[in-house]
């Protein structure tokens, strides 16, 4: 069974510039989560879907974060624009529908904000 | 708010022993706690969990320990491996949503 994967693995902006990470859960798994870890810190909750709809975004900075899962399948976590406080590594983990206990993640992307 | 706090942030015992990781919480209402490894570059992956109904679960080599009285779970390593050697995160949850994470014991074990 494939893992989630996620795209770019590495990527690195100026301050104010825009970036997109991309995420494909693993197939069949209806909840799909997006994660904000700083170093240092634990993972921190950014926006949670069900299918394509959101369940929870409620620590998601909505003036300049933005995150899609269209068809319910992939999805994309964007920032505009960035800002230094942004470096971190983006993480992005899956569930089955009704246990979402136990999340699978992928390698996650790893965010230099310059 | 930082709900789960891990305040261990590194942990050297030698292969054979047992390894203990702490992890106190301060939200009544989780209802659930997991602990997962993480090696570099790679995500988290589960390792094992426990319900709020419960006090103690045991997965082979790892036993997690739940004391809701003292917001306090640990989890247990016997007999500890070089492998083992990773980042831990303690997690928990509120009716499977928003789940909270410490910020991770760093474990080596020591040929």
């Amino acid at each position: 069974e494939a893992g989630v994967a996620q795209s770019p693995r590495y990527k690195i902006i100026e301050k104010r510039q825009s970036v997109a990470f991309w995420c494909n859960p693993i197939s069949g798994h209806a909840t799909l989560y997006w994660y904000q870890q700083i170093l240092g810190q634990g993972p921190k909750l950014l926006i949670q879907f069900q299918n394509n709809g959101v369940v929870d975004d409620s620590q998601l900075p909505k003036d300049r974060f933005s995150a899609e899962r269209l068809k319910g399948v992939d999805s994309t976590l964007k920032i505009q624009p960035a800002k230094l406080e942004d470096s971190a590594v983006y993480l992005c983990a899956s569930s089955l529908a009704g246990n979402s206990y136990e999340q699978y993640f992928g390698p996650g992307t790893r965010l230099t904000v310059t | 708010d930082q709900q789960v706090k891990q305040n261990s942030p590194s942990l050297s015992v030698q292969e054979g022993r047992i390894s203990i990781l702490n992890c106190d919480y301060t939200n009544s209402m989780f209802d659930y706690f997991l602990w997962y490894k993480k090696y570099p570059a790679e995500g988290p992956t589960f390792l094992i969990s426990i319900s709020s109904i419960k006090d103690k679960n045991e997965d082979g080599r790892f036993t997690v320990f739940l004391n809701k009285s003292a917001k306090h779970l640990s989890l247990h390593i016997v007999p500890s491996q070089p492998g083992d050697s990773a980042v831990y995160f303690c997690a928990a949850s509120v009716f499977n949503n928003d789940m909270r994470f410490g910020a991770g014991t760093r474990l080596t074990v020591k040929p």
